[in-house]
């Protein structure tokens, strides 16, 4: 099984709508991230959280907002959804007792029409 | 902040042929990641350097950080259509090593 999942892997949606993307890990990491990637901008920052009750903005908050549910579970929501936030969205963990690197999730392809 | 440019953006290579990517950093380096993703993807960590001068191999890819720590580049030897996909390079901000700044990406086709 994954380390690090995420629902759905796809979804098609309508500007205007709320919807939610979720990420679960099983990694025991206790900070979670979420970022955008569009062609020819790579990743970019969107939340972050260092543990359940520390949530941080990112470079690109703007029009988004994030859920921490438990350690394991990060989520984050588009309250009203535009065309440009059509991207790839990536979810990520990491251990605050290593220098490793973040594990990412698949990602979740978003159509906003 | 700390901007990383890849060059180049996307390269073609025939099967077998060496190839290198670099990753420029306007800011002296902590660290420097690299990633590669699948169309599709999530990202793949491949291998993380630290010192000024360090090089790391992981099969038939190694990547080295420069002395000044500001450069760092990917050579892939004798490529494979395994090797295709986006290379990306990520540098941790900061000393906490957790927030990372990505570069735009590589995107690599090798031609069987």
């Amino acid at each position: 099984d994954a380390d690090v999942t995420q629902t759905p892997r796809n979804r098609i949606t309508k500007t205007g709508k709320r919807i939610m993307l979720e990420c679960s890990q099983t990694k025991g990491h206790d900070r979670m991230y979420w970022y955008r990637q569009d062609p020819g901008l790579g990743l970019r920052l969107i939340y972050y959280s260092f543990d359940v009750k520390d949530i941080n903005k990112g470079e690109i908050s703007d029009g988004y907002s994030v859920s921490r549910q438990a350690q394991a579970k990060f989520s984050l929501s588009l309250e009203s959804a535009i065309p440009n936030q059509t991207a790839l969205y990536f979810c990520a963990t990491s251990d605050s007792d290593s220098q490793e690197t973040q594990y990412f999730g698949p990602g979740t392809r978003l159509l906003v029409l | 902040s700390q901007e990383l440019e890849q060059s180049p953006q996307s390269l073609i290579v025939q099967e077998g042929k060496n190839l290198t990517i670099n990753c420029t950093s306007s800011k002296t380096l902590y660290g420097l990641y690299w990633y590669k993703q699948k169309y599709g993807e999530g990202l793949i960590f491949l291998m993380m350097l630290q010192k000024g001068g360090e090089e790391k191999s992981h099969e038939k890819i190694t990547a080295k950080l420069d002395e000044k720590k500001q450069q760092s580049s990917l050579h892939i030897t004798a490529s494979q259509p395994s090797h295709a996909g986006i290379y990306l390079c990520g540098a941790p901000q900061g000393g906490g090593y957790q927030k990372v700044t990505f570069g735009t990406g590589t995107k690599l086709q090798v031609i069987p």
